[in-house]
């Protein structure tokens, strides 16, 4: 299909590990991304991936990548409030100009 | 401190009006990009321009218009043809026109039709 795809809602316990889970379209992208939107706000770049790699960390953040099948994911570690937000994966289609295509984005929910 | 500035924060419209939306960005990135964001769609691309006095149809064209005349502004019009025009607006902007190392957003407008 066209859409990058994610889970719209998910919700944890302050202190677990969230994980977030994207299916996206294009093989040919080169980055991928996650971004982070808080209410009335507009969207808060994450982190990125290069398409040559596997994996990222960057502090409580990790990201995954199964280029076999269309799959990031980002886990979130020792989740706090603060981390409730919705969250939005992105692909780069570099046949159409470069746009970034969005998923629907995932409301993560953090309970104390 | 280089941004993306939007206004104004909230807009309401009348029937019948045109009215435009402003993005300003002084991180003199090339790309500029306006998105409109409903709840649960996610967002879905209007218009984009990769250069000055130049820009292209993104997938929901249809009723809003924009122009590039200085690198630095790409204010978008949503006219009275566009049935439908309440949502949040949100630009962007990219130093790589191939969309490399992601975008840069604003804080958005939010339009309102009364």
């Amino acid at each position: 299909g066209e859409d990058v795809e994610q889970s719209l809602f998910l919700s944890v316990r302050e202190g677990d590990s969230s994980v977030i889970n994207c299916t996206y379209t294009d093989s040919s992208s080169t980055y991928l991304y996650w971004y982070k939107q808080e209410p009335g706000a507009g969207l808060q770049l994450l982190t990125y991936i290069f398409s040559n790699m596997d994996m990222k960390q960057d502090q409580r953040l990790t990201v995954l990548l199964n280029k076999k099948d269309k799959h990031l994911s980002l886990r979130i570690a020792d989740t706090q409030t603060g981390d409730s937000a919705i969250y939005f994966c992105a692909e780069t289609r570099g046949n159409q100009g470069g746009k970034l295509i969005f998923g629907q984005g995932t409301e993560l929910s953090v309970k104390p | 401190d280089g941004g993306i500035t939007q206004s104004p924060k909230y807009l309401f419209r009348k029937e019948g009006q045109n009215v435009t939306l402003s993005c300003e960005q002084n991180l003199n990135h090339d790309a500029m990009y306006w998105y409109r964001q409903d709840p649960g769609q996610g967002l879905r691309l209007i218009y984009y321009s990769q250069i000055v006095n130049d820009f292209q149809k993104g997938d929901i064209a249809e009723g809003y218009s924009v122009s590039r005349e200085k690198k630095e502004s790409f204010p978008l019009t949503v006219t009275s043809a566009q049935k439908n025009p309440t949502a949040f607006y949100l630009c962007a902007s990219s130093i790589d026109v191939r969309g490399n190392y992601g975008y840069t957003f604003g804080s958005g407008t939010r339009l309102t039709v009364v």
